[in-house]
């Protein structure tokens, strides 16, 4: 199993529509999470934590779910501008350090 | 703003070259990681770096190696290229104060072996 996985996607939305992702992870100690956002040919730039009581940032809302070990990201009312790819991060203690596993990501395309 | 830069967007090479890739960042940042980036795979750490000349392999070191001889900067070199280290390769900074762990990354170079 993955340490972590996404769905790939395309998820084809309409502009307006409400959309989730989620982000299971395989290794319980996991202790922090993030929602990025990478946009055609370029970087990836976070768009948000993942706190353990939920976060909101606008249209966006982010959920951790430790007992199922996933995370969530909602996207309410999508704009064409939301079209890109989402990938989750989880962060681990492991051997001292912080380990960091991205997702493959989740490709949004939101048409008109 | 914020910037990590890395040296080249574009690089062709042929196969058994020594390739550098480096890695540049302005915000002081301990934390330093090599990523590739590949259709279908995602983003696979290559090596991270959490001090000046300190390096772990990440989860697919085999045919990399790295050096970080100051903070700033952090390069990575394919000893030997092969066809199948044709990719997408970024670079990452973050620092652990604050908590925040946000990692921020660098353009990315696409580097095609030939």
């Amino acid at each position: 199993r993955k340490e972590v996985e996404q769905d790939p996607g395309p998820f084809n939305v309409p502009e307006g529509a409400t959309v989730a992702f989620n982000c299971t992870y395989s290794n319980s100690a996991s202790q922090s999470f993030f929602w990025y956002r990478q946009d055609c040919r370029k970087e990836p730039k976070l768009l948000m934590s993942v706190y353990s009581s939920g976060n909101e940032d606008g249209r966006f809302t982010a959920q951790l779910n430790r007992a199922s070990q996933y995370i969530s990201l909602l996207i309410r009312d999508s704009k064409l501008s939301d079209s890109a790819t989402y990938l989750c991060a989880v962060h681990m203690n492991s051997g001292g350090y912080q380990k960091v596993t991205f997702g493959t990501g989740t490709k949004l395309q939101v048409i008109p | 703003d914020v910037k990590v830069t890395q040296s080249s967007r574009y690089l062709v090479k042929r196969t058994g070259e020594k390739v550098f890739l480096e890695c540049v960042q302005d915000m002081d940042h301990e934390n330093m990681f090599w990523y590739r980036q590949d259709p279908g795979l995602g983003l696979r750490l290559i090596y991270f770096s959490y001090d000046v000349k300190m390096k772990e392999k990440g989860d697919i070191p085999e045919g990399y190696s790295v050096s970080r001889e100051k903070k700033e900067r952090f390069s990575l070199i394919l000893e030997s290229a092969s066809t199948n280290q044709t990719s997408m390769y970024l670079c990452a900074s973050s620092s652990p104060s604050g908590g925040s762990n946000e990692q921020f990354f660098g353009p990315g170079t696409r580097l095609t072996v030939l």
